[in-house]
């Protein structure tokens, strides 16, 4: 059964700590990974598509990458503005997009 | 520039009332379309999908239902609601050929 786990459910940064979010999954057939950042009350915005172990997307602050089994989402020196919920994506060889249950980030001052 | 909406963007509903949730897309054509629910704390399910005027896929046995009655309107309706129905529901839009989904506003549906 296709299953996306991110780790961990929610996390706490002082301004500048640079930490990691973490997503694992199981597909039969991955054609891709995506993450997106969701605002409270708001639809998920799109930040990366991933396709193949070895490959990194960069955004300001953000740099997603893949392996076989997981993918990581890497916040440098994170800033307020980045506090959202994280969502990570896994589309499979039936097309569908499983989502895992999101990461909360917040950033304090 | 493709630009997705929904509406409403909140809603209290008594149970057993009907729901009617509409889905726009503009500046595209044939896109496939998504409806997800989130519930509080939890991931994104996919409820329904369709790839075409009158082409719906239900993923979730439910008392909802979806209807394409246009190329680019999605509709999310349901007879009786159920308290169990409340959440946050997204509309979402693909290219055919594409992978990456757009995701609409939201609307927020209460069930009292």
């Amino acid at each position: 059964e296709d299953q996306v786990t991110q780790s961990p459910e929610a996390l706490r940064l002082q301004e500048g700590e640079s930490s990691s979010l973490n997503c694992s999954y199981t597909v039969s057939g991955l054609r891709g990974l995506f993450w997106y950042r969701q605002d409270p009350g708001k639809g998920p915005e799109f930040l990366f598509t991933l396709y193949s172990a070895g490959e990194e997307k960069e955004k300001e602050r953000l740099k997603a990458t893949l392996t076989k089994k997981e993918s990581f989402l890497h916040i440098t020196a994170p800033k307020p503005e980045d506090s959202a919920t994280y969502l990570c994506a896994v589309k499979s060889n039936t097309g569908k997009l499983i989502f895992g249950q999101g990461t909360t980030l917040q950033v304090k001052p | 520039s493709q630009t997705i909406h929904q509406w409403p963007a909140t809603l209290v509903q008594p149970v057993g009332s009907p729901l009617s949730l509409e889905c726009t897309v503009e500046g595209t054509s044939n896109p496939n379309l998504y409806w997800y629910r989130q519930a509080a704390g939890r991931g994104l399910q996919l409820l329904f999908y369709s790839v075409g005027i009158g082409q719906i896929s239900s993923e979730v046995p439910q008392n909802l239902s979806a209807s394409r009655p246009q190329d680019r309107q999605f509709i999310l309706s349901s007879k009786k609601l159920l308290l169990s129905d409340s959440g946050f529901y997204l509309c979402a839009w693909n290219p055919g050929q594409g992978a990456k989904q757009y995701f609409g506003p939201g609307t927020r549906l209460t069930v009292t």
